[in-house]
């Protein structure tokens, strides 16, 4: 059965400590890993997408990185405004896309 | 540019009931995707439409159905309406068939009592 799990599920961090969020995957047929932001009361904003083992993007104090199972997100000097749920999705032979349950990500000052 | 919007941005309905939701996709887009998030959760798929068709379709109950219009908008209808179904419902849209990256509106909070 496709899985998409996430860890840790909560991260609490100081201002500038950098971090890395994990996302695990069992798809069938992987056809995209993307990645979403998304704050309280909104809809997830997409990030990245990741297609293939050992492609990686960047965007400002984030990059994305992708092996042949498992995914990360690299936070690098975070700001409090970086806090949010990081949510992490894969694609699969199917089209389908299966979502984890998320990451919350908290940045204190 | 718009991107994708949604209507109502929140609704109170009671067990039974019958509700209907709407989503216009971004300029640009022709596919529609539905997805249900509960607190806490990640979304969870429910279909997706292309030209006018439901092509793809998650692990949810004939209660819930939809509908695509010739302008790439469409409807989310959920019938006998339960306590579980109290969620987010997101709606996204992509460009083409296939895994593309989806832009997402904010959402309908959706509350059953």
């Amino acid at each position: 059965e496709d899985q998409v799990t996430q860890s840790p599920e909560a991260l609490r961090l100081q201002e500038g400590e950098s971090s890395s969020l994990n996302c695990s995957y069992t798809v069938s047929g992987l056809r995209g890993l993307f990645w979403y932001r998304q704050d309280p009361g909104k809809g997830p904003e997409f990030l990245f997408t990741l297609y293939s083992a050992g492609e990686e993007k960047e965007k400002e104090r984030l990059k994305a990185t992708l092996t042949k199972k498992e995914s990360f997100l690299h936070i690098t000097a975070p700001k409090p405004e970086d806090s949010a749920t990081y949510l992490c999705a894969a694609g699969s032979s199917a089209s389908k896309i299966i979502f984890g349950s998320g990451t919350r990500l908290s940045i204190r000052p | 540019d718009a991107g994708v919007t949604q209507s109502p941005t929140h609704l109170i309905k009671t067990r039974g009931q019958q509700v209907t939701l709407r989503c216009s996709p971004k300029s640009g887009h022709d596919t529609v995707s539905w997805y249900q998030q509960a607190l806490g959760q990640g979304p969870q798929f429910i279909f997706q439409y292309y030209e006018e068709e439901e092509r793809q379709r998650g692990n949810f109950p004939d209660r819930f159905s939809g509908h695509q219009f010739p302008n790439y908008s469409s409807e989310l209808n959920v019938n006998a309406l339960l306590l579980g179904d109290s969620a987010l419902y997101l709606c996204a849209s992509s460009q083409g068939r296939g895994n593309q990256p989806q832009h997402f509106g904010d959402g309908t909070r959706l509350s059953i009592l």
